[in-house]
């Protein structure tokens, strides 16, 4: 069975300019987290779905973050325009309920703004 | 205070020695408990969850004190491989939010 994918591993991109980080959970599971790692802090939350609908946003820094879930199935973040603070390491997880379950986390994309 | 705290360490020691990591938390309301493993550059994986008895998987022993909000990880005899980061994970199981918070884990250093 396929775990958590997400794409792109690595992005490189220049302050201003737009990306868009995608995310294939494992198939089944209706939680989808987004999580953000700067260096030298902890793993933070950025907005949890189940199936395509934000179930909590709260944690994303700002407007210029946008997250979809088209048909429940994957999701895309986008950040537009990128600042040079919004590198560090974008982590997607999966779980098959929103309860006492394990998180099945991807091998993240790693970011850079420069 | 934060959410859920972590001694970041390193925790550096010898192979075959027994270490342990606490990490409090402070949300008191009904939660479940994990401990994940992170290597340098991969994502975090599930180590073990921690049950309200304690619980223990090989090498590795698990324990939660509901009265003092922290929970532990035990590690005997330390392997090279046990070298990794340590993230406690605290997740609501009521109240509607069931979002894993991390603490920002505990480096782990084992050598020869």
């Amino acid at each position: 069975e396929a775990g958590v994918t997400q794409f792109p591993s690595h992005s490189v991109i220049e302050k201003g300019q737009t990306v868009t980080l995608r995310c294939d959970p494992i198939s089944g599971h209706d939680n989808l987290y987004w999580y953000r790692r700067v260096m030298g802090k902890e793993i933070k939350f950025l907005l949890h779905f189940v199936k395509e609908s934000k179930q909590d946003e709260s944690g994303m820094p700002n407007n210029r973050f946008l997250a979809e879930r088209t048909g429940g199935t994957y999701s895309t973040l986008k950040v537009q325009p990128a600042e040079l603070e919004d590198s560090g390491v974008y982590f997607c997880a999966s779980s098959l309920s929103a309860g006492n379950t394990e998180a099945f986390f991807g091998q993240g994309t790693r970011l850079t703004v420069v | 205070r934060k959410e859920v705290e972590q001694d970041p360490g390193p925790f550096n020691v010898p192979e075959g020695a027994t270490v342990a990591f606490n990490c409090t938390y402070s949300n008191s309301a009904s939660q479940s408990f994990f401990w994940y493993r992170q290597d340098c550059r991969k994502e975090p994986k599930l180590l073990m969850s921690v049950y309200s008895s304690g619980n223990e998987d090989g090498r590795f022993t698990a324990q939660l004190n509901r009265a003092s909000q922290y929970i532990s990880l035990l590690i005997r005899d330390s392997k090279l491989s046990d070298s990794a980061t340590y993230l406690c994970v605290v997740k609501p199981t009521s109240g509607g939010s069931y979002i894993p918070t991390f603490g920002r884990g505990t480096s782990l250093i084992v050598h020869p």
